[in-house]
């Protein structure tokens, strides 16, 4: 079974407004990985926050991580027209080096 | 930089036939990963290969499927024989340190079985 579920699977927002997704695990992890991927593409690596922070920031994205809940949000602020994609969650399972995907969250920014 | 690169990105295949899926990782990179991605399923991993070493192929689904990685700069999937139920994009990813650092993925092959 996968390790990340995503919350919510779909998500539409109009351009300039917030967008969360929420992802959440199963088992102890050594870091988290946020991947976007845009339809036909490969996934492109967003953010990584290890087991041992609590927020991350890269530009417009933030990122946090609740160990204790075994959870992790993705926020994208001003979100614009080029955010459409799916965004996926990705864990390493404590004492192994497998990256384990999430189901992923669809985003739609209409302009 | 040209990245991970792919081919074919596309294929097209009966029942029964035999695929092989190309990788060339970026280089310097020194693990490799492939993955599938199905609407049903996600995207899961196959196996993985670290120094041109396989890791972990837990997640390679039958026999009919082989991987190999003879040399640090490609990898080969193979079907054999192909069946429609494998139907689906298969990806391949390097990454420059340990397995659990960011990895970077190639565009994707999507393969329909008929």
């Amino acid at each position: 079974s996968q390790q990340g579920e995503e919350d919510p699977q779909a998500l539409s927002i109009q351009e300039g407004e917030n967008a969360t997704m929420n992802c959440s695990y199963k088992t102890s992890i050594n870091n988290l990985q946020w991947y976007r991927q845009n339809s036909g593409r490969g996934l492109v690596h967003l953010i990584l926050i290890r087991s041992n922070e609590r927020e991350k920031h890269s530009g417009r994205l933030r990122v946090t991580l609740d160990t204790s809940k075994k959870s992790s949000s993705l926020l994208i602020t001003a979100s614009r027209a080029a955010d459409t994609a799916s965004y996926f969650c990705a864990t390493t399972y404590y004492n192994t080096d497998k990256l384990i995907f999430g189901t992923g969250t669809r985003l739609q920014v209409f302009p | 930089d040209a990245g991970v690169i792919q081919s074919p990105r596309h294929e097209v295949t009966e029942m029964g036939q035999e695929v092989t899926l190309r990788c060339k990782p970026i280089s310097g990179h020194n693990s490799l990963f492939w993955y599938r991605q199905t609407m049903m399923r996600g995207l899961e991993l196959l196996i993985y290969f670290n120094n041109n070493v396989p890791i972990d192929d837990s997640g390679m689904p039958e026999d009919r499927f082989s991987a190999k990685m003879p040399n640090a700069s490609f990898s080969t999937l193979k079907i054999q024989p192909s069946e429609p139920r494998d139907s689906a994009v298969y990806f391949c990813a390097s990454t420059p340190g340990t397995p659990s650092y960011e990895q970077y993925f190639g565009p994707g092959t999507r393969l329909t079985v008929t």
